[in-house]
């Protein structure tokens, strides 16, 4: 069984950055895809982005483009997103959550696995 | 993008009733690659349907996805007291994934 443990909750100042983890554990790192998604309080689901672990290969929606680093070490199995240049509209949940493939769109792109999420409170 | 609008934005309903879900999208999702997932208050989303269709892994028969192209709905045939949630559609064949705003299923 695939679990997905987060980093604990982040308190940051503007203009500085955070970096969440997010450890696999109970199969394969590299044979699925990581997305990153985050919900702002009250409001639904966005997809920040995505990594597949085999290529290395990273995809951001457009409005976290050059914001948004999301890596991923095979070692020790983690996953990272760094959210740099902290806005106070960057509060929010950030899941980290893997596909069923190892691909971060088509057919096995859907999320079976979740973690639990890590509060990011962006404040001065 | 692939936008994605839900309705209603909310669904006041009691147990045993039936609950009708709809997520419509701004064009053709790519080979009906549409999930829904329920989230909880304090929790992290849970998925429920894949391939607008396929139930999840442990996900009752009461829970049924349908649709294609622009069109999907969820079906709960019979609510029970741990299905007042709110639910989401996601669309998973073109990039960006996308997500619908969101149904909440609330206690009538």
């Amino acid at each position: 069984q695939v679990q997905l443990v987060q980093s604990g909750a982040e308190v940051k100042k503007p203009g500085s950055s955070v970096k969440v983890s997010c450890k696999a554990s109970g199969g394969p790192f590299s044979a699925n895809s990581i997305s990153w998604v985050r919900q702002a309080p009250g409001q639904g689901l966005e997809w920040v982005g995505g990594i597949i672990g085999i290529f290395k290969t990273t995809n951001y929606a457009q409005r976290f483009q050059g914001r948004v680093t999301i890596t991923a070490d095979e070692m020790t199995s983690t996953a990272y997103m760094e959210v740099s240049s902290l806005r106070p509209e960057d509060t929010a949940v950030y899941y980290c959550a893997r596909a069923a493939g190892y691909h971060y769109t088509g057919s096995e792109s859907y999320n079976p696995v979740w973690g639990q999420g890590t509060l990011v409170t962006v404040s001065s | 993008e692939i936008v994605l609008t839900q309705s209603p934005g909310t669904l006041s309903l009691s147990p045993g009733q039936r609950a009708t879900l709809s997520c419509r999208a701004s064009q053709s999702v790519n080979s009906g690659y549409l999930a829904w997932y329920q989230q909880t208050v304090g929790q992290a989303p849970r998925l429920l349907i894949f391939g607008a269709s396929s139930r999840a892994t442990g996900i009752p028969d009461r829970f049924t996805g349908s649709g294609s192209g622009t069109d999907f709905t969820l079906t709960i045939s019979r609510l029970e007291p741990e299905d007042f949630a709110v639910y989401y559609c996601q669309q998973y064949g073109t990039l960006p994934i996308t997500f619908g705003g969101g149904t909440k299923v609330e206690i009538k």
